[in-house]
């Protein structure tokens, strides 16, 4: 089934510890994302990237990292993760930077303890 | 700063129609989009706006102004599966989605 798929579902992570979430689409699109959707807030924008091999910041990037080698992969990584980085966190694609809604993974949830 | 306020909750019966709105300030505009995120899943998709006036999609409508920064979702013939948050997101002069905090909607049988 085509889709973006987000791994892992969910994870405790001690503070301090590195980690990766990982995120695959395989619609081509070229646009990919990360949100981070705290309660009470609205998704906020962490990384983007508007086509392979180029990447850009967000709303809320310090603390996280991505990289974009190809058009499928989208990995967001937390270096020295910290409590505030509890979250439930979304990969979204769509076709480009500006064309067509987005399509969203089913989420990360990450406590950070 | 760039702005998106919706109503925190709404109630409404079964069978019945709510109107659900949002209201912008952003720095450009490309366009409006809604989604519908039920609790512990994803957003999903449910309309596009980019100019002005109603676009129907069966039971669910958008309605968009933007000389007033206004939209509503109408969702008529109320199911409980409608049951869910919706969230309002506004595509800026950068063609980045700036996101409300959603509108939980409850279904009362």
């Amino acid at each position: 089934i085509a889709g973006i798929t987000q791994a892992p579902t969910s994870q405790i992570l001690a503070a301090g510890r590195r980690m990766t979430l990982r995120c695959t689409q395989d619609m081509r699109h070229n646009a990919m994302y990360w949100y981070r959707q705290d309660l009470g807030l609205g998704l906020r924008l962490i990384h983007y990237s508007n086509t392979a091999g180029t990447t850009g910041k967000g709303e809320v990037p310090d603390g996280y990292s991505v990289s974009r080698a190809n058009t499928d992969d989208f990995p967001l990584t937390l270096a020295s993760a910290v409590p505030s980085q509890t979250s439930v966190y979304f990969c979204a694609s769509r076709r480009g930077g500006d064309t067509g809604e987005l399509f969203f993974g089913e989420g990360s949830r990450l406590t950070v303890l | 700063g760039q702005n998106i306020d919706q109503p925190t909750e709404m109630t409404a019966t079964e069978g019945a129609i709510v109107q659900i709105n949002c209201t912008y300030q952003t720095s450009g505009f490309n366009g409006l989009f809604w989604y519908q995120q039920h609790a512990g899943e994803a957003p999903t998709f449910l309309s596009y706006n980019v100019l002005d006036g109603l676009e129907e999609k069966g039971r669910f409508s958008s309605f968009l102004s933007r000389s007033k920064g206004y939209s509503y979702l109408l969702l008529k013939e109320l199911q409980m599966k409608d049951s869910a948050s919706y969230l309002c997101a506004v595509e800026d002069s950068n063609y980045q989605l700036i996101w409300g905090a959603g509108t939980k909607l409850i279904i009362k049988p």
